[in-house]
Order: C-alpha cells, then sequence, then structure tokens
C-alpha cells in the first residue's frame, strides 16, 4: 500500500525555466509534509516543509504547495538551476499523532536540469 | 559540526549470515530512526530510538532488531540476511520526541547480500 505516490520516476527543464514535482498520498492522518533532495552517494537533505494548516510556503527558489482536498502537493522551483539535478522524495508525517519522527517517502523523482 | 555518521559505507554478505551496521547521531540530536532504501524507492522506516528504547515501529520483521547507547548512537541488526535484504541502509537522527520534522540523514551503509 504506497500512501505517498509521485507517479513521475523523472523530469528534465532547461535551467531558468520552472520544475513542477508532484506527489499524491492517501493517508487522512498525514498533517506534515517534507520535500527532501538526494545527490548520488549522499543521504537525502531536508529542502523544504509544510504543514496541513497552510496551502503554500516559500522558500527562496522553492515552494510547497498543498491541496488538501484532493491529497496532493507540488514542489516548484523557479529559475531551477543545473545544480538543481537530483532526487527529489516527497515525504509526510502525523506530527499529531503518535509517529514522532516517522515519515512515509514516496518513491522519488529524478529531476536534470539541462545548462 | 559533525552531521551524522554511518559505518560501513558498503558490505558484502551471504544469505544466513548477520550483520550490524552503525550510526552517530549529528551533535545535540538524541533521536535516532532507521530506513531502508531497495534500488529504485523511497526510504522506508523500519525502527526508531529514543532514550535507549524503541519507540515506533515499521513493518519490517523480528530479523530486524536494534540498540541505542546512552551516548545516542544506535546498532541496526539484521539476522538471517536474505537476497531482498540487499538496499541502502539510512540513519537519521533528531532533537527529542517531536513531530514528524526535519530529519538529519548519513549517507547510508549500503548492504549487498549474495
Amino acid at each position: 500500500d504506497q500512501q505517498v505516490k509521485q507517479n513521475s520516476p523523472s523530469l528534465s527543464v532547461q535551467e531558468g525555466r520552472i520544475s513542477i514535482l508532484n506527489c499524491d498520498y492517501t493517508n487522512s492522518m498525514f498533517d506534515y509534509f517534507l520535500w527532501y533532495k538526494k545527490y548520488p552517494a549522499e543521504g537525502p537533505t531536508f529542502l523544504i516543509s509544510i504543514s496541513s494548516i497552510k496551502d503554500k510556503n516559500e522558500d527562496g527558489r522553492f515552494t510547497v504547495f498543498l491541496n488538501k482536498s484532493a491529497k496532493h502537493l507540488s514542489l516548484h522551483i523557479v529559475p531551477s538551476q543545473p545544480g538543481d539535478s537530483a532526487v527529489y522524495f516527497c515525504a509526510a508525517g502525523d506530527a499529531g499523532g503518535t509517529s514522532y519522527g516517522k515519515l512515509t517517502f514516496g518513491q522519488g523523482t529524478i529531476l536534470t536540469v539541462h545548462p | 559540526d559533525a552531521g551524522v555518521t554511518q559505518s560501513p559505507t558498503h558490505l558484502i554478505k551471504t544469505r544466513g549470515q548477520q550483520v550490524t551496521l552503525r550510526c552517530s547521531p549529528k551533535s545535540g540530536h538524541d533521536t535516532v530512526s532507521w530506513y531502508q532504501q531497495a534500488l529504485g524507492q523511497g526510504p522506508q522506516f523500519i525502527f526508531q530510538y529514543y532514550e535507549e528504547e524503541e519507540r515506533q515501529r515499521g513493518n519490517f520483521p523480528d530479523r530486524f532488531s536494534g540498540h541505542q547507547f546512552p551516548n545516542y548512537s544506535s546498532e541496526l541488526n539484521v539476522n538471517a540476511l536474505l537476497l531482498g535484504d540487499s538496499a541502502l541502509y539510512l540513519c537519521a537522527s533528531s532533537r527529542g520526541r517531536s513531530q514528524a520534522g526535519e530529519l538529519f540523514f548519513g549517507e547510508g551503509s549500503r548492504l549487498t547480500v549474495l
């Protein structure tokens, strides 16, 4: 049972353009969502998060949008840079429950930004 | 400031053997979580340790066990290895039993079971 899904295995974007990565979830108990970036031979690194009480959170070039009714979130990167090329994981947690740091991850999307 | 460190980085075992992976959390962190990442998949939660006790467990068999030491470092043990246990094992640390917030991950230990 895949509770967090990233349906696009890969995305290719031109430098300077917008990258949009999508994520869907099924568990209504999830109330905290995060995006992680992973380079080869490194562990995932935290990028940005959003609580279910918000529908948008912005940090520099990165913006996460949350649509609770659709159980969908997206990560926008504007403008995209070649250094953004990495695997992006969507993750979800149940902050109000007893999960205490247990995250459920999607399968990841490989983003390639071409110069 | 040292981040999360894991050892060994790579190891090869054969079916039926046992393996121990080690993790030192980021300075100031006292909670350690372990994740398994199979090829082409996202990380899957194995379990979490806080105050030297297993606090939460994912959908993994009892062959997977762990330990947390007084200095907050942790071990993951896997017994009776199966081919399907081949994966990248990630350790993540955080401060306290806080909500599902930002976790700091190590680079992982890549286990190959032959």
